[in-house]
């Protein structure tokens, strides 16, 4: 079947534009992660979704990141008013359920946000 | 505490030699050590995975060697291959009792096989 889809690709953003990044599940995955992965680094935690419910925020590095997935499958990310620092690639992750053995996190292709 | 540590950050290996990556961790609740694999353009992909109740897990020609007392575990890749040219990360995780299970990430390892 098919795995995680992340659109767009590729956005370059002005300074001070709001962007949003979109992410689609593999079907029927409960848990939905977003990464955040800097040029030359790992993945860094940013939030999490089991089902619709957002269980865990405490990576999203400001105010300014905001995440949904308001029907428990599409999730969207959002950041306002990006700034130079926001450039990296964005991963979006789903896994079929959350701890246990078939926790498994799918990753996406990444959205490379680039902020001038 | 939540840190992975990895290293080296890059690594040259001739075709057919032993490819070894080593990282450490601070925090003894993490339970599942996963490592993935990420070619350019590409999200990370599962290659294999430990728990701490064995010391090592072989499958195919990847070894992860576990050493829970030292808090620290390693990918061997064995007979590397061109094809196995790529970023390789380790994890560490809360497979069970956490909300979240969120990975947490060594800052990477780029691995050249030279043919």
């Amino acid at each position: 079947g098919a795995g995680v889809s992340q659109s767009p690709r590729y956005k370059v953003a002005k300074r001070g534009q709001d962007v949003a990044l979109r992410c689609d599940p593999i079907s029927g995955h409960v848990s939905l992660f977003w990464y955040q992965q800097a040029l030359g680094q790992g993945p860094e935690f940013l939030t999490y979704f089991q089902n619709e419910a957002q269980l865990d925020k405490s990576g999203l590095p400001s105010d300014r990141f905001f995440a949904e997935r308001p029907e428990g499958s599409v999730s969207t990310l959002k950041i306002q008013r990006t700034q130079q620092e926001d450039s990296a690639v964005y991963l979006c992750a789903s896994s079929l359920v959350t701890g246990g053995v078939l926790n498994e996190q799918f990753f996406g292709p990444g959205t490379r946000l680039t902020v001038l | 505490q939540q840190q992975v540590k990895q290293s080296p950050q890059s690594l040259i290996v001739q075709k057919g030699g032993i490819s070894i990556i080593n990282c450490a961790y601070e925090n003894t609740a993490f339970d599942y050590f996963p490592w993935y694999q990420q070619f350019p353009g590409k999200g990370p992909a599962l290659l294999i995975a430990i728990r701490p109740d064995v010391s090592e897990k072989k499958e195919g020609r990847f070894t992860i060697s576990f050493n829970k007392s030292a808090k620290q575990f390693s990918l061997h890749i064995m007979d590397s291959q061109p094809g196995d040219s790529a970023t390789y990360f380790c994890a560490a995780s809360l497979l069970y009792g956490g909300a979240t299970n969120k990975l947490i990430f060594g800052t990477g390892t780029l691995l050249a096989v030279q043919p």
